[in-house]
């Protein structure tokens, strides 16, 4: 069962334009919020967190958003930049229970 | 420092070898994960270990065994491959110092594998 749910496997933006990715979840348990990057041959690498008390949280060109009602939660670029391509991963957690989404491929055209 | 590294890079095995990958970390971290990686499945956690000397079931433990018996590093035993088993593995690793899952976890490239 796919409690996490990236349903774009890929988003192609213009360079300077806002890049929203998206991810859905099925779990009401789950209390913290994670999105890692990947690029092809490395590991992912962390991004930025939420937990589930915030509905917003911001590190220079990333902002998480988090609607718990909704079970939805996305991640906003501005602006978007050509390094920014890359494989992005959300994660929901709950105690030691991590699960992750199937990706979405962002494609930052210059 | 060179982070999270993992051993092979690439491995080819037939149905039924065993095999160990290796994950070494630094940092001196206390936790470190395996997941695996498949197409349209993101990353599922393995097994991973809190500290040295314990281990613990992910969300697919099934066909594999690990062991902690030094803080820097995380084996992933194979004792009998299948088919079912080939995936990208990630290893993992981070602080521990309050919630382990909650902290930027440290991955490493990866080890390909291919069972026939």
């Amino acid at each position: 069962d796919q409690q996490v749910k990236q349903n774009s496997p890929s988003l192609s933006v213009q360079e300077g334009r806002i890049s929203i990715l998206n991810c859905d979840y099925t779990n009401s348990m789950f209390d913290y919020f994670l999105w890692y990057k990947k690029y092809p041959a490395e590991g992912p690498t962390f991004l930025i967190s939420i937990s589930s008390i915030k509905d917003k949280n911001e590190d220079g060109r990333f902002t998480v958003f988090l609607n718990k009602s909704a079970k939805h939660l996305s991640l906003h670029i501005v602006p978007s930049q050509p390094g920014d391509s890359a494989v992005y991963f959300c994660a929901a957690l709950n105690n030691n229970d991590m699960r992750f989404g199937a990706g979405t491929r962002l494609t930052v055209k210059p | 420092n060179a982070g999270v590294t993992q051993t092979p890079k690439f491995r080819v095995l037939k149905t039924g070898q065993s095999m160990t990958l290796l994950c070494a970390q630094d940092m001196n971290h206390e936790y470190m994960y395996w997941y695996r990686q498949d197409p349209g499945m993101g990353l599922r956690l393995i097994h991973y270990s809190v500290g040295e000397g314990t281990t613990a079931k992910g969300e697919v433990p099934d066909g594999y065994n690990v062991s902690r018996l030094k803080k820097q590093n995380f084996l992933l035993g194979l004792e009998s491959a299948a088919p079912s088993q080939t995936s990208v593995y990630f290893c993992a690793s981070s602080p521990g110092r309050t919630s382990g899952f909650q902290e930027t976890q440290y991955f490493g490239p990866g080890t390909r594998l291919l069972v026939l």
